[in-house]
């Protein structure tokens, strides 16, 4: 099955930690994005990769970084930096230049204690 | 002010009732318009998307683009308990990258 698979489901980190989040699709997308959604707000963009070896920021990139070293793959490191990471994040991808049709993975959902 | 605006409910209603959700835009220049259902601690899922003004219809669904009010609406017709979801509403640009913004979703709960 196609899809896009998030992990873990749910991770624990204490404060003063980086901490990596997993994203791999297989629905051979060239653009992939990294969404935090939180409540009473809309999903906010971090990250988006419209192509292999290329990244941009979103609105709330600050602490957050990301690599895209292979096409299926878009890893979302979480540094010490961000100040409030405890949130459900999501990860997405679309065909080339279509983000308005994104298929979404299962979410991860990350809490600092 | 927010360019996307969604009442966050909760919503909640018979099963079988006609569902009615609604979102404003301030944006005129939002081009494209989507609709995602979001199932508890899982990940949207992409139920109606639309170009300009309109309607869109998808069995039971029906998407409905109103620009000179930017109004978007999503109808539910026969709701079932299986659509107890949050739904969110988005829209974009065109553009080489069309940003997309989300609503703040709403709650629907259909009673058996």
């Amino acid at each position: 099955d196609g899809g896009i698979t998030q992990s873990p489901k749910y991770l624990f980190r204490k404060e003063g930690q980086n901490v990596t989040l997993s994203c791999e699709q297989n629905l051979n997308h060239d653009a992939m994005y990294w969404y935090r959604q939180d409540p009473g707000q809309g999903l906010r963009l971090i990250y988006y990769s419209q192509i292999v070896n290329d990244f941009q920021k979103g609105d709330i990139a600050e602490g957050y970084s990301v690599s895209r070293e292979k096409k299926e793959s878009f890893p979302l490191t979480v540094t010490s930096a961000q100040k409030n990471p405890t949130a459900f994040y999501l990860c997405a991808s679309s065909e080339q230049g279509t983000n308005t049709e994104a298929f979404f993975g299962q979410g991860t959902r990350l809490t600092v204690v | 002010q927010k360019e996307v605006e969604q009442d966050p409910g909760p919503l909640s209603v018979p099963e079988g009732a006609i569902v009615s959700l609604n979102c404003t835009y301030s944006n005129s220049a939002f081009q494209y318009f989507m609709w995602y259902r979001q199932y508890s601690r899982k990940g949207p899922e992409l139920l109606m998307y639309t170009y300009s003004s309109g309607n869109k219809e998808d069995g039971r669904f029906t998407a409905q683009v109103d620009k000179s009010s930017k109004y978007i609406s999503l109808f539910i017709r026969d709701s079932q308990p299986s659509d107890s979801a949050t739904y969110l509403c988005a829209t974009a640009r065109p553009g080489g990258y069309q940003k997309v913004t989300f609503g703040t979703g709403t709650k629907l709960q259909v009673i058996p």
